[in-house]
């Protein structure tokens, strides 16, 4: 079973429609992060959440919101979709104790605005 | 403000061959992190390196960092088409645009 999930793994959505990306992760991690995937520019950081009472905003966080629901639950909305947020989401998780802190990452999520 | 660059972002070689995957940042950190990720796919976790001076090696990748240069490279050894991925570093966060990889016969 797959440790980070997400839901839903595609979605295609008009222009000003509110949608919501789910994540949860079995890994025990406390830390989680939102990141979105374009061609040519990597990895951008969205929000990201050290614990369940912590939200930071990352580079681009402008038209985006989260929620920390519990540990393992790390939620993104966009509360009026607009067609240049179309992209890969991938959230992602990472232990603050240990030695390398890697992040392990979802599925991804492939976001389409019409 | 921190910045992660990578080159080359496109790499296409033989396989059999042997290069270097470069990665510089902007400010001090000692802890650096490379990323695997094949198309369609996720990433996933390739190597952590967490001091000055730190190398991990791992079948013909090696990976090497260099805080005082604020330098990280990762180093192909006779490349195998299996090794046909985009290959991303990353630095507190931050990643760079990646290098996507492609071997051929």
């Amino acid at each position: 079973d797959a440790d980070v999930t997400q839901t839903p793994r595609n979605r295609i959505t008009k222009t000003g429609k509110r949608i919501m990306l789910e994540c949860s992760q079995t890994k025990g991690h406390d830390r989680m992060y939102w990141y979105r995937q374009d061609p040519g520019l990597g990895l951008r950081l969205i929000y990201y959440s050290f614990d369940v009472k912590d939200i930071n905003k990352g580079e681009i966080s402008d038209g985006y919101s989260v929620s920390r629901q519990a540990q393992a639950k790390f939620s993104l909305s966009l509360e009026s979709a607009i067609p240049n947020q179309t992209a890969l989401y991938f959230c992602a998780t990472s232990s603050s104790g240990g030695v390398g802190n890697e992040q392990f990452f979802g599925p991804g999520t492939r976001l389409t605005v019409l | 403000e921190l910045k992660v660059e990578q080159n080359p972002l496109f790499l296409s070689m033989q396989e059999g061959k042997n290069y270097t995957i470069y990665c510089n940042y902007s400010t001090t950190s000692d802890r650096l992190y490379w990323y695997r990720q094949d198309p369609g796919k996720s990433l996933e976790s390739l190597f952590v390196l967490l001091s000055n001076g730190a190398v991990k090696q791992e079948g013909r990748l090696m990976a090497s960092l260099d805080t005082k240069a604020r330098l990280s490279t990762l180093h192909i050894t006779a490349a195998v088409h299996d090794l046909s991925a985009t290959y991303f570093c990353a630095v507190d966060m931050r990643f760079g645009a990646g290098t996507r990889l492609t071997v051929k016969p």
